[in-house]
Formats: C-alpha cells, structure tokens, sequence
C-alpha cells in the first residue's frame, strides 16, 4: 500500500512572501507519478503541478516549483510571490504508472495568506 | 471543453433512501475515478473505470455502493440504503493517462439526515 503524509496542518504566509509546504511518500513501485492539488473554499480540486519519478529535473509552473528527492520520497510545493488567491487547502497526491488505483492523497494543509 | 460536471451539486435525504450520482468526464479521457472525501480529510479512492469497464474498486466501496459507465461515457454511483456515514462530498476525476494528471468535478455534496 502506499501513503502520503502532510505533516503541517495549516500554513500562514504573508503576501509577496515565500512559502514551502511538505510531503512525504512511501511506495514499493518504481514508476510513479507525483502532484499538488489546490481545493479552494468552492472545493473543485485544481491541478498545480505534476512531477514524473523518472525525472530528476524539479518541476516548475509559473510561481510554483517542487523540490523532489527521491531517495528521501519527499515531495514539498514552494510557492513563490504569495498571492491571496493562492488561499486554499493543497494535497499532495501519488499515482502509480498504471493509475488503477488512482490517487492516494494525504490530508491536506491548509495555506492562510496574510494581506 | 466544459470540463467534469457532476451532479446533482448538493443532495439531501433520509436515511435508509437511495440515491444516485452523476459524473459526465471529459469526452475524450477513458479514465475515470470516483472519491469520497470528508471534512478535514483528503479524497479516498472508490473505484475506477477504464472505458467501459469497472477495473478496481477500493475495500471502502461496501455493497451498498454500485456504480457504472455504460458504452464509456457518463459514470453513475448509486448508494443504497443511506446511513448517516455516507454523508460526504463525492468526487468524479477523469484521466487519459496517469502521467497527464486528473481532472476533478465540482463534486456532490451528500447529507444524510
């Protein structure tokens, strides 16, 4: 089985600043998908980012980049620039490379941006 | 593309009734995943479809639940006999491949009073 840890609860950041949020994984497989989900009050879970475990390269999109070790199977968001609508809960996510299992998410935190 | 529309958005009924979900997924994704998640937690897998066909469904899934795509297209989740439990935000995702991401519906929120 695998699973996903989220060990910070809630996050506050002010805006323009910097912010990390951290995960962690755990998997016997060797094909893997990573992503950060976004779940604002509205609830529709949007996609941030998506990362390959094949690739050492860290990936970016705009204002949000990861930082991948796989060795040590973390997986944390940095978010750049802090934006108010960067509020929400953001879920950190794996999928193995068949995907009939799906995602298996860890439970969140909670990201306050502070005017 | 409209995207993953669900409905109904909201639903409530009494415990014991019997309900059903719907989920249109993007026309051209094969994939498709039904969640349940509850407050304060992240979504938990159900079961997933692979056009037609009901490839996996999660320990959580009890026999009250039952769910179909037919020819592929719309998915359906019926839960049966309701228990106050079930109440919880139901999720549709649909997929082309892993690497490519899910995409997620609004979802429907059930309350089971």
């Amino acid at each position: 089985a695998q699973t996903v840890t989220q060990s910070q609860p809630e996050m506050s950041v002010q805006e323009a600043e910097t912010v990390t949020l951290s995960c962690t994984y755990d998997t016997s497989e060797s094909d893997y998908y990573l992503f950060w989900y976004k779940q604002p009050p509205s609830r529709q879970m949007i996609l941030v980012i998506r990362q390959e475990a094949y690739k050492q390269q860290n990936a970016t999109e705009n204002r949000f980049s990861v930082n991948f070790q796989k060795a040590a199977k973390s997986f944390s968001l940095k978010i750049s620039d802090s934006q108010l609508g960067d509020a929400a809960m953001y879920f950190c996510a794996l999928t193995q490379e068949g995907g009939a299992d799906g995602l298996t998410f860890g439970k969140g935190t909670h990201l306050i941006i502070q005017p | 593309d409209t995207g993953v529309s669900q409905n109904p958005r909201h639903k409530i009924t009494k415990r014991g009734q019997n309900v059903t979900f719907r989920c249109d997924p993007i026309s051209e994704h094969n994939r498709l995943y039904w969640y349940r998640q509850t407050l304060g937690q992240g979504p938990e897998f159900l079961t997933y479809f692979q056009n037609e066909a009901q490839l996996e469904k999660s320990r959580l899934l009890s026999d009250r639940f039952s769910a179909e795509r037919p020819k592929g297209s719309f998915s359906t989740l019926e839960i049966q006999r309701t228990e106050q439990g079930d109440s919880a935000m139901y999720l549709c995702a649909s997929s082309l491949a892993p690497s490519s991401g899910y995409t997620f519906g609004s979802g429907t929120r059930l309350t089971v009073v």
